[in-house]
């Protein structure tokens, strides 16, 4: 059975970067064509599907987000991980990481981390 | 974008019910829907995948059908683990999309 354990910070400063790191156990990031993906839900609103990497084809991201979002799959410590820069409070939710797999398809989920942007 | 809209945004309902969730896409995304629940404090629970498969260890109670811009989520008879937020989402193109929730109460 797939876990996923999500680590990082709860609380960031406005301006800063959030690094959250996703670590898999009972399979390996390395097999399979999967899709390991990022997904966040502000306070009272909507799913937001953030992007995915992924060892055998190429990542994606959501153009929303721009240029401020980083995924990368750490195959050495079965780990994935998401970097967002330059943080406002507009970026306040809980993060979730997941498995993608064929069409879009998020079939194991970690447990989900709040991250607060504040000063 | 493909915008995902769902209705109701909520609905009351009784232990027993027949309860039916829509979702429609702002352009056909073919069989591409999945479907999640949602507990407060939880993460999302995948359900139903491709539009109808439903996913392993899921209750049969749960039923999904539809293609290109509408789609159904149908619980045959409610039961009380079954209030929750479900979420639709489409697998069809990048970024990929949710819609905002049905959340299913107690009547």
């Amino acid at each position: 059975q797939l876990h996923l354990q999500q680590s990082g910070p709860g609380l960031v400063k406005p301006s800063q970067t959030l690094s959250l790191t996703c670590t898999v156990s009972g399979g390996s990031v390395s097999s399979g064509t999967f899709f390991w993906t990022w997904i966040r839900q502000p306070a009272g609103k909507g799913l937001e599907w953030i992007g995915h990497e992924s060892t055998t084809v190429n990542s994606n991201h959501n153009p929303s987000l721009k240029s401020r979002v980083s995924i990368s799959v750490d195959a050495s410590k079965n780990q994935f991980s998401l970097s967002l820069k330059s943080l406002t409070a507009a970026d306040t939710a809980v993060y979730y990481c997941a498995r993608g797999e064929y069409g879009g398809v998020l079939d194991y989920w970690g447990q989900g981390i709040l991250v607060t942007v504040s000063s | 974008d493909i915008q995902m809209s769902q209705s109701p945004s909520s609905l009351s309902a009784s232990v027993g019910d027949r309860v039916t969730i829509t979702c429609r896409a702002s352009q056909s995304i073919n069989n591409y829907l999945n479907w999640y629940q949602k507990k407060p404090g939880k993460a999302p629970q995948l359900l139903i995948y491709g539009a109808f498969t439903l996913q392993g260890g899921v209750p049969s109670r749960f039923s999904g059908s539809g293609s290109g811009t509408d789609f159904t989520l149908t619980i045959s008879s409610l039961q009380p683990e079954d209030f929750a937020t479900y979420y639709c989402q489409q697998g069809h193109s990048f970024p990929y999309t949710f819609g905002l929730g049905t959340k299913v109460e107690i009547k």
